[in-house]
């Protein structure tokens, strides 16, 4: 069965950088799309990104010069990194398996979510 | 972006009943359109890709329609289970987009 578990700081300061793990099991990274979502305070949910079978990136205009998705394929792992946070940046993290088959692509496997406030 | 409006925000509603729950789109999405359910531990999994495909393992009380820029999920017998959150998305231009929720509630 396909697992992924988020992981990384639940605090993170303002201006400073915010870093997570993505780990996934029982499928391999080198394979599909690994993406990353967020749900604000308030239920907004925001794609912010993914990282292809290849390693190629793809990203949400809104976060463009400040998130870069990068993978260990070794551990089966993907990072998200988002640079200069403020406190808007204030979310929950989900990582997930982006499936493209045909016609259809969806977020079929979802992490549990990671809480991530962004305080002084 | 393609906005998602999606409607309603909460809703109130006892066992055994049926709900539907719609989403409206700035623009046509051709059927590119995913419903989810968050459940209130947080987890999230998929129930209908593609308008009106059941994704393996949820329930057939669960039905997705709709064409062009409106789109709904129908519940036709709520259950326990079914009170969360539920979102749709579109996946016909990037970036995708999801609408804001609909919180289904016991009345």
């Amino acid at each position: 069965e396909v697992q992924l578990q988020e992981s990384g700081p639940g605090l993170v300061k303002p201006s400073q950088s915010l870093s997570l793990t993505c780990s996934v099991t029982g499928y391999s990274i080198t394979s599909n799309y690994w993406g990353w979502i967020r749900k604000f305070p308030g239920n907004k949910m925001e794609w912010m990104g993914y990282i292809s079978y290849s390693g190629s990136t793809s990203y949400n205009p809104s976060l463009k010069s400040r998130i870069s998705i990068t993978r260990d394929t070794s551990k089966n792992q993907f990072f998200l990194q988002l640079n200069s946070v403020t406190t808007e940046d204030t979310a929950t993290y989900y990582c997930a398996r982006y499936s493209h088959i045909l016609w259809v692509s969806l977020f079929d496997y979802w992490g549990q979510g990671v809480m991530v406030t962004v305080s002084s | 972006d393609i906005q998602m409006t999606q409607t309603p925000s909460s809703m109130p509603a006892s066992l055994g009943e049926r709900v539907t729950i719609s989403c409206r789109a700035s623009q046509g999405i051709s059927n590119y359109l995913n419903w989810y359910q968050q459940k209130p531990d947080g987890t999230i999994k998929p129930l209908i890709y593609y308008t009106s495909n059941l994704q393996s393992g949820v329930p057939s009380r669960f039905s997705g329609s709709g064409s062009g820029t409106d789109y709904s999920l129908t519940i036709s017998s709520l259950e326990p289970e079914d009170f969360a959150m539920y979102y749709c998305q579109q996946y016909d231009s990037s970036p995708n987009t999801f609408g804001a929720g609909t919180k289904l509630e016991l009345k």
